[in-house]
């Protein structure tokens, strides 16, 4: 399989507590990307970080990518409820345009 | 921009029914995916098309699943018969670029499919 893995499967903190959320693969790849899904809603895209970048952030979000271990981690800093929701990371599927996702990381953010 | 349309939200039918699900891609996108998600499988990528032609099929379970797109505003995803083990969540996706060019994909609200 390609799909890509992801740890932990569930995480739960505090609010205002920082989340880190792993994921790996296993292709080579251009560029990987970050998803969100709040429950019952579809995916929402949060950042693509490039395939020739180690660090990328917006706003709260930290995504690094280490393409010697085929792998990516996605920071959010000072998390608040509102960040409750199923995070998952996505890749190209041998260049092409099949996007492979993970399984997902569910946070829950306790107020 | 009123995002990825998808219809209908939620679907209830009997086994054996035929179900069409729905979708209208953002405007000016020339990709769309057809996904399926559940809890045992996670999300799996159905089908998509690319300027309206199917690119890749290989995800479609069965011959009881067909996707079309006639134009680049509409597609649609159907399951003939539908059996209880089709109940998912579908979502649509679509995106701007071409099969080598990635971008993100914008999803849909999805429909929530139970098959009694």
């Amino acid at each position: 399989s390609q799909q890509g893995e992801e740890d932990p499967q569930a995480l739960s903190i505090q609010e205002g507590e920082n989340a880190t959320m792993n994921c790996s693969y296993k292709t080579s790849i251009n560029n990987l990307q970050w998803y969100r899904q709040n429950s019952g809603r579809g995916l929402v895209h949060l950042i693509l970080i490039r395939s020739n970048e180690r660090e990328k952030h917006s706003g709260r979000l930290r995504v690094t990518l280490d393409t010697s271990k085929k792998s990516s981690s996605l920071l959010i800093t000072a998390s608040r409820a509102a960040d409750t929701a199923s995070y998952f990371c996505a890749h190209f599927y041998n260049q092409g345009g099949k996007l492979i996702f993970g399984q997902g990381t569910e946070l829950s953010v306790k107020p | 921009d009123a995002g990825v349309i998808q219809s209908p939200r939620h679907e209830v039918t009997e086994m054996g029914q035929e179900v069409t699900l729905r979708c209208k891609p953002i405007s000016g996108h020339n990709s769309l995916f057809w996904y399926r998600q559940t809890m045992m499988r996670g999300l799996e990528l159905l089908i998509y098309f690319n300027n309206n032609v199917p690119i890749d099929d290989s995800g479609m379970p069965e011959d009881r699943f067909s996707a079309k797109m006639p134009n680049a505003s509409f597609s649609t995803l159907k399951i003939q018969p539908s059996e209880p083990r089709d109940s998912a969540v579908y979502f649509c996706a679509s995106s701007l670029g071409q099969s080598r060019v990635p971008y993100e994909q914008y999803f849909g609200p999805g429909t929530r499919l139970t098959v009694t």
